[in-house]
């Protein structure tokens, strides 16, 4: 079945670090892939999506490009805020039918001053 | 425009009782769907309703159950607790229909703890 693998957390960094999270995934056809954070005591935020092979999802300075090839989705911020502390989950959904989300497990980011 | 809700934050049940957890949709969506996360993992999807019709279910046991009323809040019930029940419970609304993607938004969730 459908499944993602994240990398394993916490991810500590100082403020301004470059970040990357590592994602990749299992399935057939050709899913869409999301990525989701939590802050603490909140539910998910969906923080940006990419549909199709090459595409390349942006939202508050984070990027994230489907990579087809590599069945990747990894997520970077060139200079994170301590304010992006939180838990990033990386997630797909299989091509056609309802919208359901299958998750990986989630990755701890701790970004001190 | 309001956003999804979920009652209670907490809650604490000793094994074997029966919950039900509430979550109001945000205003004009039209599907709920409810997540299991248990500490340290992502979401898993227990079921989703569709104009208050089940339309998609994880892998859980029947004791995990759902109602979604006619004006789109839900209810997520669970019998026979048991003590891998406790976990943080999600629900998450969207708007079918809407086009090709249909974003769901989540609540901040149920806290349960089962003793």
């Amino acid at each position: 079945g459908d499944s993602v693998t994240q990398m394993e957390g916490p991810v500590t960094l100082s403020e301004e670090a470059f970040l990357t999270i590592n994602c990749t995934y299992t399935a057939t056809g050709y899913p869409s892939l999301f990525w989701y954070v939590q802050y603490p005591g909140e539910g998910l935020q969906l923080l940006l999506k990419a549909t199709k092979a090459d595409d390349k999802g942006s939202n508050k300075g984070f990027e994230a490009t489907y990579r087809k090839e590599t069945t990747s989705f990894h997520l970077e911020k060139g200079s994170v805020q301590v304010s992006d502390s939180a838990v990033y989950f990386c997630a797909l959904s299989a091509s056609g039918g309802s919208y359901i989300p299958t998750f990986g497990r989630g990755t701890s980011l701790i970004v001190h001053p | 425009e309001t956003g999804v809700t979920q009652s209670p934050t907490h809650l604490i049940k000793t094994r074997g009782q029966q919950v039900t957890l509430r979550c109001s949709s945000q205003s004009g969506h039209n599907t709920v769907s409810w997540y299991q996360q248990a500490l340290g993992q992502g979401p898993q999807f227990i079921f989703q309703y569709y104009r208050e019709e089940e339309n998609g279910r994880g892998n859980f046991p029947p004791r995990f159950s759902g109602l979604q009323f006619p004006n789109y809040s839900s209810e997520l019930n669970v019998n026979a607790l048991e003590l891998d029940d406790s976990a943080l419970y999600l629900c998450a609304s969207s708007l079918v229909g809407s086009g090709s993607y249909n974003e769901q938004f989540f609540g901040p969730g149920t806290r349960l703890t089962v003793l």
